[in-house]
């Protein structure tokens, strides 16, 4: 079946630190891809989608590029803040609206 | 933006009693809920999906007389874990869309079975 794997937590970096969260799929098919974060104790929310192969999603500084032939959707950032701690999730759609989580990885 | 709020936000129970979560839009119309559970150091696992009006659809290996889920109205679904034991403890999270916009997450459940 599908699955994402995500780089297990927690990461721990300075301010102003460049930021790489991996995260690899295996899916059948050309699934959409997400990352959600997850601020303390708050809900999950949408950081950032890519629908197809070659799209970049990006949002508040957040990127990542849907890579197909590496099946990656690496999430990286160029300066982190405090702000930013939170755990991140690596997603991918199976069908609509229908999610597929990685583990999570905590950012301190 | 869309709310989705999720009650209680951690429960304690003693095994064989069963335990109600709520989960509820604030303001849109909930067409389709979902419920996942994540045990720890581990990812979110979809246990089932709730349409209004209709039986949930559970997941291979979900007990669906254990979770029992219900989605009577719009803007609320209920999952009851039932006679609770301490393998159920766990977090649960629900989220909710009207097919119109992305999924919006409640902030979970902690569930702790003693």
């Amino acid at each position: 079946g599908n699955s994402v794997t995500q780089m297990e937590g927690p990461v721990t970096l300075s301010e102003e630190a460049f930021l790489t969260i991996n995260c690899t799929y295996t899916a059948t098919g050309y699934p959409s891809l997400f990352w959600y974060v997850q601020y303390p104790g708050e809900g999950l929310q949408l950081l950032l989608k890519a629908t197809k192969a070659d799209d970049k999603g990006s949002n508040k500084g957040f990127e990542a590029t849907y890579r197909k032939e590496t099946t990656s959707f690496h999430l990286e950032k160029g300066s982190v803040q405090v702000s930013d701690s939170a755990v991140y999730f690596c997603a991918l759609s199976e069908g609509f609206q229908k999610l597929v989580f990685g583990t999570g990885t905590r950012l301190l | 933006g869309a709310v989705v709020s999720q009650h209680p936000s951690w429960v304690i129970c003693k095994s064989g009693t069963s335990v109600k979560i709520e989960c509820r839009s604030l303001d849109f119309q909930a067409t389709t809920m979902f419920w996942y559970r994540q045990f720890p150091k581990q990812s979110l696992m979809l246990m089932a999906t709730s349409n209004e009006g209709s039986k949930a659809t559970y997941e291979q290996g979900v007990e669906k007389d254990k979770f029992l889920i219900n989605h009577a109205s719009l803007t609320l679904s209920t999952l009851t874990v039932t006679s609770a034991h301490p393998e159920d403890s766990s977090f649960y999270i629900c989220s909710a869309t009207d097919h119109n916009s992305p999924l919006h997450f409640g902030n979970g459940t902690r569930l702790t079975v003693t």
